[in-house]
């Protein structure tokens, strides 16, 4: 059970803007900046969103990150059927002096 | 172009220990921390330490502590990671990442090795 709280799945139409939750304290978003990450079967994660709000290069602009208090949300516009992935956040936690990821998302592109 | 090789796939008993490469290259490997994470079949992503290959400092997750060795080669540019006392619910895939040059508590964890799968079983 994670300290990180995401929805286990979230789904869309193409083209539609979905959101993805991630729920933390104030040991850990509520203070540190949250990462986004993409898992794909087989490969390696995909840095997606970073220091909250951050896209590196490569990422398209429709991945955009956000936060409010000790909750972040990653939202993705225009949604395509190779988004269907599953969706991490992660963030740093003074408590647990480390790294906490959330337990995933699964999005589904409909 | 950065670039992050891992070792290839192990099979472990119970009980015995594991120690995976990571080597680096591409970027100025003394100015970035470098992260381990892994992922359990079916799980999710699970984070185990950070090193800092100026000085080899560390810092393991809590959940781990004891049971990990994070090392660095300078001269060679790779990260070690070494977990003993393996259980079957070690098996997983283990990736090193490049974390940010600033802190090891924020930036980007951008670039990933392509994983090492350890098989523990009896």
């Amino acid at each position: 059970q994670s300290v990180v709280t995401q929805p286990p799945s979230a789904s869309g139409t193409p083209g539609q803007r979905v959101t993805i939750s991630c729920s933390g304290s104030s040991s850990n978003i509520g203070t540190y900046a949250v990462n986004w990450y993409q898992l794909l079967p087989g490969t390696a994660p995909k840095l997606l969103i970073y220091s909250g709000n951050q896209r590196p290069s490569g990422v398209p602009d429709r991945f955009s990150g956000s936060k409010s208090g000790t909750s972040a949300t990653l939202a993705i516009s225009g949604l395509q059927s190779e988004d269907e992935a599953d969706y991490y956040c992660a963030a740093w936690d003074d408590r647990l002096n480390g790294w906490v990821f959330g337990g995933g998302t699964k999005l589904t592109v409909l | 172009q950065v670039q992050l090789v891992q070792s290839g796939a192990e099979v472990r008993k119970p009980g015995a220990s594991v120690k995976l490469s990571c080597k680096a290259s591409g970027f100025t490997f003394t100015s970035y921390y470098m992260h381990w994470v892994r992922q359990a079949p079916g799980q999710g992503l699970e984070w185990m330490g950070v090193i800092n290959p100026t000085g080899g400092g560390t810092t393991y997750a809590q959940k781990f502590q004891g049971r990990v060795t994070m090392t660095v080669d300078t001269s060679t540019t790779t990260v070690y990671m070494d977990l003993s006392s393996l259980r079957s619910d070690d098996t997983a895939v283990y990736y090193c990442a490049r974390g940010s040059g600033g802190s090891y508590k924020v930036g980007s964890v951008g670039y990933w090795g392509q994983g090492t799968l350890v098989t523990v079983s009896s």
